[in-house]
């Protein structure tokens, strides 16, 4: 089982819909979770993070947590072409000394005009 | 503010040639640092991390070796590359104290030819 999984995609969205990324982790003593956007040849970009379950927002993103459920989600309203990208799912390393990251493998998002 | 900086942006070298790659982070002290590899259409793989000067801990057995010789200086080196060290190389950085995000640089591009 891998650490973090996420389903590859692509994941494909009608401009203006609601995109819905979902992500699982194996580690329940996991505490911090990220999600990261990574545009095609670019570096990844913090978009969200979130400590606590229930939902966060911020602008069109909103995350939610269900550590019962080792269950991390991304929604994106009003899906913009500008949008597509490739999404990171990200959690901490609690065991880990140098406070490792482990990163899903990403979803390929495209939002079609 | 906090930024980081990679360089060389891009690099074409041939099989068996040496490699440095150079990251500095700016705006911080004492962060937790990161090398990792991203084969094309892959997802990224730990190389190294440091907690600290001198400090280099490796997350994959391969002919390239990490060093740290400043705070916030972090280099990647080979003596010899090899066909499959072609990839995109991202440094990142992570504070030590929360919020405990982590921050890449803008990554090297490396063709081994």
């Amino acid at each position: 089982q891998k650490e973090v999984e996420q389903n590859s995609g692509p994941l494909s969205v009608p401009e203006g819909a609601i995109a819905s990324l979902n992500c699982t982790y194996s580690d329940r003593g996991s505490q911090s979770f990220f999600w990261y956007r990574q545009y095609s040849g670019k570096s990844p970009e913090l978009i969200m993070f979130i400590y606590s379950n229930g939902d966060k927002e911020d602008g069109r993103f909103t995350a939610q947590l269900n550590k019962a459920s080792q269950y991390v989600s991304l929604l994106i309203r009003d899906s913009q072409p500008s949008d597509s990208a490739t999404y990171l799912c990200a959690v901490n390393s609690p065991r880990s000394s140098a406070s490792k990251i482990i990163f899903g493998s990403g979803t390929r998002l495209s939002i079609r005009p | 503010s906090q930024t980081i900086h990679q360089w060389p942006a891009t690099l074409v070298q041939p099989v068996g040639s040496p490699l440095s790659l150079e990251c500095t982070v700016e705006g911080t002290s004492n962060p937790n640092l990161y090398w990792y590899r991203q084969a094309a259409g892959r997802g990224l793989q730990l190389l190294f991390y440091s907690v600290g000067i001198g400090q280099i801990s490796s997350e994959v057995p391969q002919n390239l070796s990490a060093s740290r010789p400043q705070d916030r200086q972090f280099i990647l080196s080979s003596k010899k590359l090899l066909l499959s060290d072609s990839g995109f190389y991202l440094c990142a950085w992570r504070p030590r104290s929360p919020p405990d995000t982590q921050y890449f640089g803008p990554g090297t591009r490396l063709t081994v030819l």
